[in-house]
């Protein structure tokens, strides 16, 4: 079945750090990908989209790229600040489905 | 922006004990949907709805769990009877178009429910 792979259960920076987070995916289809934040206490909010379409999504600083021949779709911020601090979780939607599937999250946290 | 409430915010139950939980999507939606969150980290998704109806449903939403939004409604999830592995937080998510449907889609989840079963 669809699946995405979060690896890195847990990062720690430092403010103004360059923050990498890796994710990998697996489907027969042609999926859309997007990465969730969560902030404590509260549900999951999006963070950006990408499609097979364009490639790339940028959002509030952080950037995903789709690479199909690698499978991966990682996210990246050039320099990460305290209020960054949160789960961070890949997910996607395969196509013909409506069922959101989420990675096992990335807890960040960016020490001051 | 939109909000989805979820009432309650911590429900603490005996085991065996039937519950249910409640959400309120945003005014406009036509898809929901309930997650489950065990220790903060993975996100499991159980069920989607739509028109009246279970769309999707993964191999957690067991036998005991079902899903009603009569007459509009609040979207609930109910467990009858409850076990002690139902110990968890619940999401609740609405959305206008499915996911992955159209450009500026996306799922809106309230903060959560807090279910503990003794």
């Amino acid at each position: 079945g669809d699946s995405v792979t979060q690896k890195q259960g847990q990062v720690t920076l430092s403010e103004d750090d360059f923050l990498f987070i890796n994710c990998t995916y697996s489907t027969t289809t042609y999926p859309t990908l997007f990465w969730y934040v969560q902030y404590p206490g509260q549900g999951p909010q999006l963070l950006l989209k990408v499609t097979t379409a364009n490639n790339k999504g940028i959002s509030r600083g952080f950037e995903a790229t789709y690479d199909k021949g690698t499978t991966s779709f990682h996210l990246q911020k050039a320099s990460v600040q305290e209020s960054d601090s949160a789960v961070y979780f890949c997910a996607l939607v395969a196509s013909g489905s409506w069922q959101l599937i989420f990675g096992s999250g990335t807890q960040l946290t960016v020490m001051p | 922006g939109p909000k989805v409430l979820q009432i309650p915010s911590h429900q603490i139950i005996d085991m065996g004990q039937m519950v249910t939980l409640n959400c309120d999507p945003v005014s406009n939606h036509l898809y929901f949907y309930w997650y489950k969150q065990i220790l903060g980290q993975q996100m499991e998704f159980l069920v989607n709805f739509y028109n009246g109806k279970v769309m999707e449903k993964s191999k957690l939403f067991k036998d005991q769990f079902s899903v009603e939004r009569p007459d509009g409604s609040y979207f609930t999830l109910k467990i009858q009877p409850t076990a002690l592995e139902d110990s968890a937080v619940y999401f609740c998510a609405s959305s206008l178009p499915p996911p992955g449907t159209a450009l500026n889609e996306r799922l809106f989840f309230g903060h959560g429910t807090k279910l503990s079963v003794l």
